[in-house]
C-alpha cells in the first residue's frame, strides 16, 4: 500500500508553546489530507479537510485558530496547535488519499503538554 | 453523522468466526474498513463502493448493502493477529462529500488461543 509519513511520532512541549505536525504521502500525490484526533480507547474524531492551495474545511467544534492547516503541496499537510495546553494532550493522525481510493495513514503523533 | 458499530467488544478463540456490523443514517457512497493495534495507526483492510458488493481476501471479507447504509465485515477462522480495534469509515453521498471518511466508534476484538 501507499505511505504516509507524520513526525513527529512523539513531542513533549510546555503549555503555552506551539506545536507543528507534519503529513507526507510519499509515493502518491493525494487529492485530499485529512487530520484527526484520538483520545484513549475512542474513535478517530475528524479535525478538519485540508486540500492543497485552500483553506481547511474544519469539523464543527474544531477551533480553527488553535489548530493551523497548511497544505503546500499534494504531498504535505501540516497542523500547528498553537498555544498548546495540557488539554490538547492527544494522538493526532493524518490520512491521505486520492478521490475514490482508500485512505492511508500516518503513524500518528502522541502529543504530551506539560 | 457518526456511524453506529456493533458489538463494541468480541471475545474469540482461535479459529472461530466473527461478523462487526456497521450503520450508517445517511446515504453512503462508500464503506472503508481498518483495524488498529493499540498505540498504532490504523491499517487498511477493504474499501466497498457499490450497493451490494461484496469482497474478502484471505479470510476477510465484507458486504455493503447501500440501500440499508450498512456494511458488515466478516472474520473467519480467526487468527491471534486479528485482535485490535476495528473501526468502519464512511463516506456520504451529494455536494458534501469531500472524500472524509467518518468513523465508527469501533470494536474491540480480543482472539485467545
Amino acid at each position: 500500500g501507499a505511505v504516509v509519513s507524520q513526525h513527529p511520532s512523539r513531542v513533549i512541549c510546555k503549555s503555552g508553546t506551539s506545536v507543528k505536525i507534519e503529513c507526507r504521502s510519499l509515493d502518491f500525490q493525494a487529492t485530499t489530507m485529512f487530520w484527526y484526533r484520538q483520545f484513549p480507547k475512542q474513535s478517530l474524531m475528524l479535525m478538519a479537510t485540508s486540500n492543497e492551495g485552500s483553506k481547511a474545511t474544519y469539523e464543527q467544534g474544531v477551533e480553527k485558530d488553535k489548530f493551523l492547516i497548511n497544505h503546500a503541496s499534494l504531498t504535505l499537510s501540516t497542523l500547528t496547535v498553537t498555544s498548546a495546553h495540557p488539554e490538547d494532550s492527544s494522538f493526532y493522525i493524518c490520512s491521505a488519499r486520492v478521490w475514490g481510493a482508500e485512505a492511508f495513514f500516518g503513524q500518528g503523533t502522541r502529543l504530551t503538554v506539560v | 453523522q457518526q456511524p453506529v458499530q456493533s458489538p463494541q467488544a468480541v471475545i474469540l478463540r482461535e479459529g472461530e468466526d466473527a461478523v462487526i456490523n456497521c450503520s450508517s443514517s445517511k446515504a453512503l457512497y462508500s464503506v472503508h474498513w481498518y483495524r488498529q493495534k493499540h498505540g498504532e495507526a490504523p491499517i487498511f483492510l477493504m474499501i466497498l463502493l457499490k450497493g451490494g458488493e461484496q469482497k474478502g481476501h484471505d479470510k476477510i471479507s465484507a458486504s455493503f448493502n447501500e440501500k440499508k447504509q450498512q456494511s458488515s465485515l466478516y472474520l473467519t477462522a480467526s487468527q491471534l493477529s486479528y485482535s485490535g480495534t476495528y473501526f468502519c469509515g464512511t463516506e456520504g453521498t451529494g455536494s458534501s462529500n469531500t472524500g472524509k471518511l467518518i468513523f465508527g466508534q469501533g470494536t474491540t476484538l480480543q482472539v485467545k488461543p
